[in-house]
């Protein structure tokens, strides 16, 4: 089975505050995505990663930025963290040319 | 592009009832559809895919949708609820590798 785990599940921050959400799959897929979930809103992709030091911006990615130095993880960084980046974020994965992406159990983000 | 709508926010039915969860979508070519699960603080689960085969699908758990391109829909369906489907489930739809739109998303609630 994919494994795609988040380094935290749960995470306080203060605004302006430098912020790393980790991600690392177990399956050697190509594909990594960064989502937020806010209610009412469904998922949002803010950045993606096609491979290895490549990354693509999503449809929100002001405000953040992403780092992809080796295959299986993908970082997403809050350069400086503000309230309204409060959400949940997910991390995904996918085989390039698959069409079905497995998901991290997500990381609950609180800025202070 | 494509966008797709989930037209209940909320879904309430009682055990042992069918369950109907509504998504309409807009796309300029074939797309892929999706549904995604998402129970309580966990990540996203895939349920099942369209990918231009079988216009009724058969997911997980008992579920099933069928793709109608006159109507513009991909509806969700279940002959009988259990307790353990009360969750959040997004309909996803995607015209390319890297594009896929979420819809905002139907919680489900099942009654005892």
């Amino acid at each position: 089975d994919v494994k795609v785990t988040q380094s935290s599940r749960y995470l306080v921050k203060r605004t302006g505050e430098k912020v790393f959400l980790e991600c690392v799959q177990d399956m050697d897929h190509e594909n990594m995505f960064w989502y937020r979930q806010d209610p009412g809103l469904g998922l949002r992709l803010i950045y993606f990663s096609y491979d290895v030091k490549m990354k693509e911006k999503g449809d929100i990615p002001e405000g953040y930025s992403v780092s992809r130095e080796k295959k299986e993880r993908f970082s997403l960084i809050l350069e400086s963290a503000s309230t309204n980046q409060t959400s949940m974020y997910l991390c995904a994965s996918r085989l390039q040319g698959a069409d079905t992406q497995y998901f991290g159990p997500g990381t609950r983000l609180t800025v202070l | 592009a494509q966008s797709v709508t989930q037209l209940d926010s909320h879904v309430s039915v009682s055990e042992g009832t069918p369950v109907l969860l509504r998504c309409n979508y807009s796309s300029s070519y074939s797309p892929s559809l999706f549904w995604y699960v998402q129970h309580p603080n966990k990540g996203l689960q895939l349920l099942l895919k369209y990918t231009s085969a079988a216009t009724l699908v058969k997911g997980i758990n008992g579920f099933e949708a069928e793709f109608k391109k006159s109507e513009t829909s991909f509806h969700l369906t279940k002959p009988s609820a259990h307790m353990s489907d009360a969750a959040e489930y997004f309909c996803v739809v995607s015209e390319g590798e890297n594009d896929m739109r979420f819809g905002a998303g139907t919680r489900l609630t099942v009654k005892p």
